[in-house]
């Protein structure tokens, strides 16, 4: 079946870090796939997404590009600041599917100065 | 522009008490879902409505139904609260089926003693 496999957190970085959340995909048609972004205590927003393969998306200094034949979509970020602390998670959607979403179990991120 | 909101943001339930989640967009969406959140489980889909006047199973519907009131609305019912549906609930919409993003609302913290 269609499924997200998302790295554990939590994960904890210095303020300028490089960022790398890895995720990878298995989907029986062709996915959507996604990063959503929770705050604490709020609800999840939309990060960056990529419909098809070899798209990049990018948004706020984080990327993740589209690998269809390493199944993988992960979210990176050159140099994170105190703001990106938050939990990420990683979602595909497949047409065929009503646009039901699968989400990943979330990455917890906290970034100290 | 208000996008998806949920009433009411906190409650706390007597084991075998009920009680409505309502959720609401103002993005004239026509597909609405309703997802728990867990710690270490990340969002799992309860149910959704591909459009108004349908209703579909999601991955965890027991103890759970579902009233697509209006293209607007779409509301989740506990008949029977238990101990095991203390959560975070989160209400979503999207334009479309296949692939389209999902707008989340701020959540519904359920605590059942």
């Amino acid at each position: 079946g269609d499924s997200v496999t998302q790295m554990e957190g939590p994960v904890t970085l210095s303020e300028e870090a490089f960022l790398t959340i890895n995720c990878t995909y298995t989907a029986t048609g062709y996915p959507s796939l996604f990063w959503y972004v929770q705050y604490p205590g709020e609800g999840l927003q939309l990060l960056l997404k990529a419909t098809k393969a070899d798209d990049k998306g990018s948004n706020k200094g984080f990327e993740a590009t589209y690998r269809k034949e390493t199944t993988s979509f992960h979210l990176e970020k050159g140099s994170v600041q105190v703001s990106d602390s938050a939990v990420y998670f990683c979602a595909l959607s497949v047409s065929n599917t009503g646009n039901q979403f699968y989400f990943g179990t979330g990455t917890s991120l906290t970034v100290i100065p | 522009n208000a996008g998806v909101t949920q009433t009411p943001k906190f409650q706390v339930l007597k084991t075998g008490q009920s009680m409505t989640l309502q959720c609401a967009q103002d993005m004239n969406h026509n597909s609405m879902y309703w997802y728990r959140q867990d710690p270490g489980m990340g969002l799992r889909l309860i149910y959704y409505s591909a459009s108004e006047g349908t209703t579909d199973k999601g991955e965890v519907p027991n103890g759970y139904n579902v009233s697509r009131l209006n293209k607007r609305e779409f509301s989740l019912r506990l008949e029977s609260a238990a101990p095991s549906q203390t959560s975070v609930y989160f209400c979503a919409s999207s334009r479309l089926q296949g692939g389209e993003t999902q707008y989340f609302g701020p959540g519904t913290r359920l605590l059942v003693l």
